[in-house]
């Protein structure tokens, strides 16, 4: 099974900043890594997917980049909409895993 | 508009059964994998099976396998999970999800599955 391993497990930014989410893998996973985000008491939203990839009506604010085992995630200019929690999901395998998951909170 | 909405979540008991079902609308079902994920109250994601568009394979995680049956009906738009034996350690908001274009979504809103004495 392919570990899945995001940090940090939470942030804290002003609005405007940049952020930025790291998620680590336990073997090569082809690019095959998406990035949700998950408001409270909703269900998650794919954001970007197959490593880079915005999905369609997504703020361009959010990138993300990554090979092999070592994938990032950031959003630039951070604003009060962007509070929630952040999980990168690797699908090469089955079983399919997420990292821990990044909360993120307003300053 | 795609839309998935789930339904069946409630409270059962250790070792009791329940269904969930999961109706997709607005777009060809059957050129479509679909999930189901869940999440225990204040914990992370977790993968709990997925079904091949023809409905011919299924795949489980540990967690769930020998327990948990998916299925679907092509005819009607429906994804179902039967869950069987459950644990308190079940209890959780269970999502039902479309595999596109590489990514996972739209996700349903979820249905919250309650296994307690």
């Amino acid at each position: 099974d392919i570990q899945v391993t995001q940090s940090p497990s939470s942030l804290s930014a002003s609005i405007g900043d940049r952020v930025t989410i790291t998620c680590q893998v336990s073997q090569a996973v082809t690019n095959y890594i998406n990035w949700y985000q998950q408001k409270p008491g909703k269900a998650p939203q794919v954001l970007i997917y197959e490593t880079s990839n915005l999905e369609d009506g997504v703020s361009s604010r959010f990138s993300a980049s990554g090979s092999e085992t070592l994938y990032t995630f950031s959003i630039s200019n951070v604003q009060p909409e962007d509070i929630g929690t952040y999980y990168c999901q690797q699908y090469k395998t089955v079983p399919i895993s997420f990292g821990q998951g990044t909360r993120l909170e307003i300053k | 508009e795609v839309q998935i909405l789930d339904s069946g979540g409630g409270f059962v008991r250790p070792g009791g059964s329940r269904r969930l079902s999961c109706a997709a609308s607005g777009f060809i079902f059957n050129y479509y994998a679909m999930n189901w994920f869940r999440q225990a109250p204040n914990k992370g994601l977790e993968w709990v099976s997925t079904i091949s568009k023809a409905g011919d394979q299924t795949f489980y995680a540990d967690s769930v396998k020998g327990r948990f049956i998916m299925s679907r009906d092509n005819s009607n738009n429906m994804v179902y999970l039967r869950l069987s034996a459950l644990r308190v350690e079940d209890t959780a908001t269970y999502f039902c999800s479309r595999t596109g274009h590489g990514a996972y979504g739209p996700w349903s809103q979820g249905t919250l599955v309650t296994v307690s004495s």
